[in-house]
């Protein structure tokens, strides 16, 4: 897991409040993908992003997510006024190109925690 | 999307011992990855197997593409081996399994 890097590792959130969490893919990648691990439910794909496009958001619900993947700079998964029910671990994965037929490298994850 | 099944859910094994982990996948597909989450939350990846075998240390898997099955072979476990084991299949969006947990006990 060292090529992708994620931050925070946690994060602690109230209620209402924003969350950005950060995703640096490996050298030489430039395909990310952020999955989110619900408590009881496993983890799911969210979104498929290239640098300035969103590829693929069919996993994303519909309102309060966004995410993004500049030209230059991290991946960030935005989630505006947060609920209990994001709380959550979210990673993020990098591939050096499109298509499935490569391995995504991981995260750490960062811990979503919403009081 | 693909559907991925994992069986067994639960195994409690003791240390030394061999097992076999499986994977059912709905439909044909270009990417297959072996993980380990750790008690820390980590996902380690252990394989990308679309096809084919492959081993690395006491781990082994094979993936047999045409009936839509990978296993995962674990060889004399050790008790860091505990942990959650997911299969994941699919091409750029991955479906990931419900996981097997395992439990080495010394």
């Amino acid at each position: 897991n060292a090529g992708v890097m994620q931050n925070p590792r946690h994060l602690v959130r109230r209620r209402g409040q924003e969350a950005r969490l950060r995703c640096s893919p490996m050298k030489g990648h430039s395909h990310v993908y952020w999955y989110r691990q619900l408590p009881e439910e496993g983890l799911k794909f969210m979104v498929y992003l290239q640098k300035e496009n969103i590829i693929d958001e069919s996993g994303m619900p519909k309102e309060r997510f966004s995410a993004e993947f500049p030209k230059e700079g991290p991946s960030i998964l935005r989630i505006q006024q947060v609920v209990r029910g994001d709380s959550a671990a979210y990673f993020c994965a990098s591939s050096p190109r499109t298509g499935g037929d490569q391995p995504q490298h991981f995260g750490d994850g960062t811990r979503l925690s919403i009081l | 999307g693909i559907q991925v099944e994992q069986s067994p859910p639960d195994l409690i094994l003791q240390e030394g011992a061999n097992s076999t982990l499986r994977c059912n996948f709905s439909d044909s597909v270009n990417n297959l990855q072996w993980f380990h989450q750790n008690p820390w939350g980590q996902l380690i990846n252990l394989f990308y197997i679309p096809s084919g075998t492959k081993q690395n240390g006491r781990l082994s898997a094979t993936t047999v593409a045409t009936e839509r099955y990978s296993l995962l072979y674990i060889s004399s476990s050790q008790t860091t081996d505990s942990g959650v084991y997911f299969c994941a299949a699919g091409d750029y969006k991955l479906s990931f399994g419900a996981g097997t947990t395992v439990t080495v006990r010394a």
